[in-house]
């Protein structure tokens, strides 16, 4: 069964340091979507690509924060300089439409970030 | 500004039926969803409701009320595998996928 790749699992920096985040979606998604979780909360949209381009990233702090998806089919989340505040889960999901119907997404195991 | 209100916490014994409630004010609306999710997991997609009424997949059915802004998910036989965390979420006007803040459900022998 296809799923979404995401590495690496765990990740443990200090802060001011950078950290990236790599995401494989399901071959054939044309959407894909990095989400932050924090412990005890729901997923929080950071930033949603329709094939290569970014569609929202209204809540992705740009001050430290950047994500690509070059080819429209992997894509890099990556954080510098880390803050004791980013530590979280930090989810990628796909879908195959990006908002019709059920529009349902399939998330990643995800990437737990600590940071020191 | 846009939200979700669900229960922070329900238990329940296994064999029993629980309901989880959502209520929500979002700008737009495309449809309500619920997703599971395990601790240390991925969420997963349970059920989607774009229209008033009851859909129901096996022991889990889900409702949806666009006029009161309101829905639940319905888990009927109760199994322990059934304890995790239980996320509505809501398509706004511009088909962003807005989550919950999630309800704990533990199921207690």
């Amino acid at each position: 069964e296809a799923e979404v790749a995401q590495s690496p699992r765990y990740k443990i920096t200090e802060k001011s340091q950078a950290v990236a985040f790599w995401c494989d979606p399901i071959s054939g998604h044309a959407t894909l979507y990095w989400y932050r979780q924090i412990l005890g909360q729901g997923p929080e949209l950071l930033v949603q690509f329709q094939d290569e381009s970014v569609v929202d990233d209204s809540q992705l702090p740009k001050d430290r924060f950047s994500a690509e998806r070059l080819k429209g089919v992997d894509s890099t989340l990556k954080i510098q300089p880390a803050e004791l505040g980013d530590s979280a889960m930090y989810l990628c999901a796909s879908s195959f439409l990006p908002g019709q119907g059920a529009g349902e997404l399939f998330f990643g195991e995800g990437s737990r970030l600590t940071v020191l | 500004g846009q939200s979700l209100e669900q229960p922070s916490e329900v238990t329940a014994v296994e064999g029993a039926i629980v309901q989880i409630n959502c209520t929500y004010q979002t700008s737009g609306f495309y449809g309500l969803s619920w997703y599971q999710q395990h601790d240390g997991g991925a969420p997963t997609f349970l059920s989607y409701n774009a229209l008033d009424g009851l859909e129901e997949t096996g022991r889990f059915s889900s409702f949806l009320s666009r006029s009161d802004s309101y829905g639940y998910l319905l888990l009927q036989e109760l199994q322990m595998k059934d304890s995790a965390s239980y996320f509505c979420a809501v398509r706004d006007s511009s088909y962003k996928l807005i989550f919950g803040s999630g309800t704990r459900l533990l199921v207690r022998p």
